[in-house]
């Protein structure tokens, strides 16, 4: 069965570096989500692309946060400078909406811990 | 704005027993779709089940299904003979295309298997 691939699946950086995570959705999933989610909590929207374009980078601190998915395919969100807030799970999550409301699937996350 | 709640933080359920988890929605849309995740320890974000809006016949999936009543605005999960494998936190999400299609959750519920 087709997976949603993230990497790394732990970093772990100290404040003020930049760190970078990487995802490959399902093969023809034309949109990718990334979240981040907070031990105990529910999964926060970041950012969602359809193909190449975002939709939606409303909830993205873009003072520190960036993400990219060039040719529409793989992404990768970076963080410049992390700070210890930033310690969480990013999750990365991919749907085919050829048909509506189609399910999303997620990755394995990629857990990021800031010291 | 949609909104999804989770009014049980934490249940508990003898292995082999069936466990009901709670989840209501606030939403003035017709054509919506309702989703329960299970997050295991291992944080890994699965799809239990998920339900049309627009389709009165209650999903099952195997020892899963849900009780969807779409006027009273609820879409409660059962677990029949519940394993230890069961044990994770379940999340409730509402989809529309009003929202983008985007992931609307609920709070989340610990669920605790005892053996």
């Amino acid at each position: 069965e087709a997976e949603v691939a993230q990497s790394p699946r732990y970093k772990i950086t100290e404040k003020s570096q930049a760190v970078a995570f990487w995802c490959d959705p399902i093969s023809g999933h034309a949109t990718l989500y990334w979240y981040r989610q907070i031990l105990g909590q529910g999964p926060e929207l970041l950012v969602q692309f359809q193909d190449e374009s975002v939709v939606d980078d409303s909830q993205l601190p873009k003072d520190r946060f960036s993400a990219e998915r060039l040719k529409g395919v793989d992404s990768t969100l970076k963080i410049q400078p992390a700070e210890l807030g930033d310690s969480a799970m990013y999750l990365c999550a991919s749907s085919s909406d050829r048909v509506p409301g189609n399910t999303i699937y997620f990755g394995e996350g990629s857990w990021l811990t800031v010291v | 704005a949609q909104t999804v709640t989770q009014s049980q933080p934490e249940m508990s359920v003898q292995e082999a027993e069936t466990v009901t988890l709670s989840c209501t929605y606030d939403t003035s849309e017709s054509d919506y779709y309702l989703f329960w995740y299970k997050q295991p320890p291992s944080r890994q974000m699965i799809l239990v089940i998920r339900q049309e809006a627009y389709k009165q016949q209650n999903a099952t999936e195997n020892r899963f299904s849900v009780n969807f009543q779409k006027a009273a605005k609820s879409f409660s999960l059962k677990i029949s003979d519940s394993q230890l494998g069961d044990a994770a936190m379940y999340f409730c999400a509402y989809r529309s295309p009003v929202s983008n299609y985007q992931l609307i959750w609920g709070a989340g519920t610990k669920l605790i298997i005892k053996p």
